[in-house]
């Protein structure tokens, strides 16, 4: 069983354009979760999904940042208009279950965006 | 937001037992303790979960207080790829199925 995968691993964009950061999450699992981690800061929750639904996205920034899971593909993290601090790791995990049931989240690579 | 409280770091020799303790004492009685590590420059891994009962896999075991106040994560023989920062986590409550990373514990593996 393939694990969470995340691509590309490494993004490059100059300020101003759009990042597209796509995760593909475990076989079987239908929720989705996006953190970011800021260079030497913690992880930070951004967004919960379920199979074309948006559950919690308490920590995504109000504008410039949207997410989607469609019924079919990847989960697509999407940065519109890129400024140097949204410089970041961010990373997707997935469950089969929800985690106040017990459900263990798997965590793919990361995606390693630079803004120059 | 459940809280926990974890030590900034430790340090462990290679192939000795490691102790990481965490306190959690507004936990609930619905919430999940789970642990999860992050390796420098990799993503996050879980490493393991309870409720009320030990638990064991075969990547660790996790000791829980009769009370659910703390728990410790016990690694019994450390080796250098156990060097990471490890995060005690709950679960429940509002969070809903998002995980909230404190600070955790940072382990240095001494050959």
């Amino acid at each position: 069983n393939a694990g969470v995968m995340q691509n590309p691993r490494h993004l490059v964009r100059r300020r101003g354009q759009e990042a597209r950061l796509r995760c593909s999450p475990m076989k079987g699992h239908s929720h989705v979760y996006w953190y970011r981690q800021l260079p030497e800061e913690g992880l930070k929750f951004m967004v919960y999904l379920q199979k074309e639904n948006i559950i919690d996205e308490s920590g995504m920034p109000k504008e410039r940042f949207s997410a989607e899971f469609p019924k079919e593909g990847p989960s697509i993290l999407r940065i519109q208009q890129v400024v140097r601090g949204d410089s970041a790791a961010y990373f997707c995990a997935s469950s089969h279950r929800v985690l106040d049931r017990g459900g263990e989240q798997f965590f793919g690579p990361g995606t390693r965006l630079t803004v120059l | 937001d459940a809280k926990t409280t974890q030590p900034n770091s430790m340090e462990s020799n290679e192939e000795e037992p490691v102790h990481l303790p965490c306190n959690h004492s507004t936990i609930s009685g619905t919430d999940y303790i789970h642990w999860y590590r992050q390796l420098p420059s990799q993503g996050p891994e879980y490493v393991i979960h309870g409720l009320t009962s030990n638990v064991n896999n075969r990547m660790a075991s996790l000791a829980i207080a009769e009370d659910r106040k703390s728990s410790t994560l016990i690694l019994h023989r450390a080796t250098l790829r156990d060097a990471a920062v490890y995060y005690c986590i709950l679960s429940g409550g509002d969070q809903g199925g998002k995980l909230i990373f404190g600070q955790g514990t940072e382990l240095s593996v001494k050959p």
